[in-house]
Order: C-alpha cells, then structure tokens, then sequence
C-alpha cells in the first residue's frame, strides 16, 4: 500500500535560518507528490507539485522541494525561515486521484 | 486553481443530531472529495462525490453516517449523521480537474460536538 512518511512532528528553527522538513513515500512507481501548508484555522493551500520533469520544484513563499527516487524522499526546504512561514505543514502523494497525507509537521519559528 | 467555500464555517451539535456542510465550487471540476482531520491529526478521505451518483466510500466511512451528495459539477454536501463527540473534526471539501494534478480545498468546516 501506498504512504507517506513525515519525520519529525515538530520542528522549530530560528529566523533567517535554514527550513527542512522531510518527507519519504513508498510507492511501487514514481508518484505525484505535493506539499501543502494549513495556517490555523485555514483550509490546506498548495506549496508545491512534482509530476514529471525535473526533480527540483519550487513552489510559492521560497519553498523549494527535490524528487530522489533512489531515496523515495520529497524534502521541503527553504534557506531562510521567516516569521511567517509557522504553520503545519502536509506532505501527500496521489494514488488513482486520491490525496494519501502524511501525518504533518508542524513548523515553529522564533526570534 | 479553483476556489472553494464551505458553509458552515463552524458549529457547535449536540449529540444524536445531523449537520449537513456545503461545498461550492467556483469552476468545473471533475473530482470532488470529502476529508476528515481530526484533532491534532493529519487528513483522512471519506469519500469520493460522485455527479449524479452515489459517491464512493474509503474504509472504515459508510453512507448512512456520512451521507454524501452532488447534484452538479459545482456543488456537493457532507452530512454528519447522529453525531456523537467523536465526530469532532474539521471537514474538508476538495476538488480538482483532469488537467491539473492537484486538488484544491475549501477552508473547512470545524465541528464540535457536545
């Protein structure tokens, strides 16, 4: 069966620092991965999408994701944490038109 | 990208009744979804809406407690039936079109249940 695996339920970087948080599918063939980030009390909005193509996504806010099969990861980073960038973040593959989440990261950010 | 709106934004139920939530989208879609995120917890699937028929349940979700419909591309309904304290959650509606490989969700729904 199809998942996805979020290490670390929590992380917290400084601001200015760098943002990276993982992710790792296990899928027989390459699938569709996405990114999305809930803000409290939001619905989810989409950061980023691999399809096909090239490996290295960027998405909206400066964040950027690289497809590894040889890894079956999708790590979301971004060089520099802002105030802003707190949040839950989701990472999610598609499997016959259907969303599989993994269980989220919820990203601090402090002073 | 599609937008999508839900009503209600939240509520607050007592145990034993239903709450119906709407979902409303503003283009064409072909796929429309219903999820549930419980507290503190990631995104589960109920269902698939199906236009026109009876949508298509994921494990462990069954028609009569969550009743589901779409009369049209744009427009479908969640009911949480006999509702009980574990039914709190925020409910989410999705869509997305053949051509895009992402779905786009409405803002949610968050439900208590007293």
């Amino acid at each position: 069966a199809q998942s996805v695996t979020q290490l670390g339920s929590h992380v917290s970087v400084s601001e200015g620092a760098l943002v990276l948080l993982r992710c790792n599918y296990s899928s027989s063939v390459p699938p569709y991965l996405f990114w999305y980030v809930q803000y409290p009390n939001q619905g989810l909005q989409l950061l980023l999408k691999y399809t096909t193509g090239a490996t290295l996504v960027k998405g909206i806010n400066g964040f950027e994701a690289e497809f590894k099969k040889s890894e079956t990861s999708f790590h979301l980073t971004k060089p520099s944490a802002h105030m802003s960038d707190a949040a839950e973040y989701f990472c999610a593959s598609r499997r016959s038109n259907k969303l599989i989440f993994g269980a989220g990261t919820r990203l601090a950010v402090h002073p | 990208s599609a937008v999508i709106s839900q009503k209600p934004s939240r509520d607050i139920c007592q145990r034993g009744t239903s709450l119906t939530i709407q979902c409303q989208v503003d283009s064409q879609v072909t796929m429309m979804f219903w999820y549930r995120q419980q507290p503190g917890q990631s995104l589960t699937l109920i269902a698939t809406a199906n236009q026109g028929s009876e949508a298509t349940y994921e494990s462990g979700f069954v028609i009569d407690k969550f009743p589901i419909s779409r009369p049209n591309l744009t427009f479908s309904t969640l009911t949480v039936s006999n509702m009980s304290p574990e039914d709190s959650s925020i409910y989410l509606c999705s869509g997305a079109r053949d051509r895009d490989h992402e779905q786009y969700f409405g803002p949610g729904t968050r439900l208590t249940v007293t």
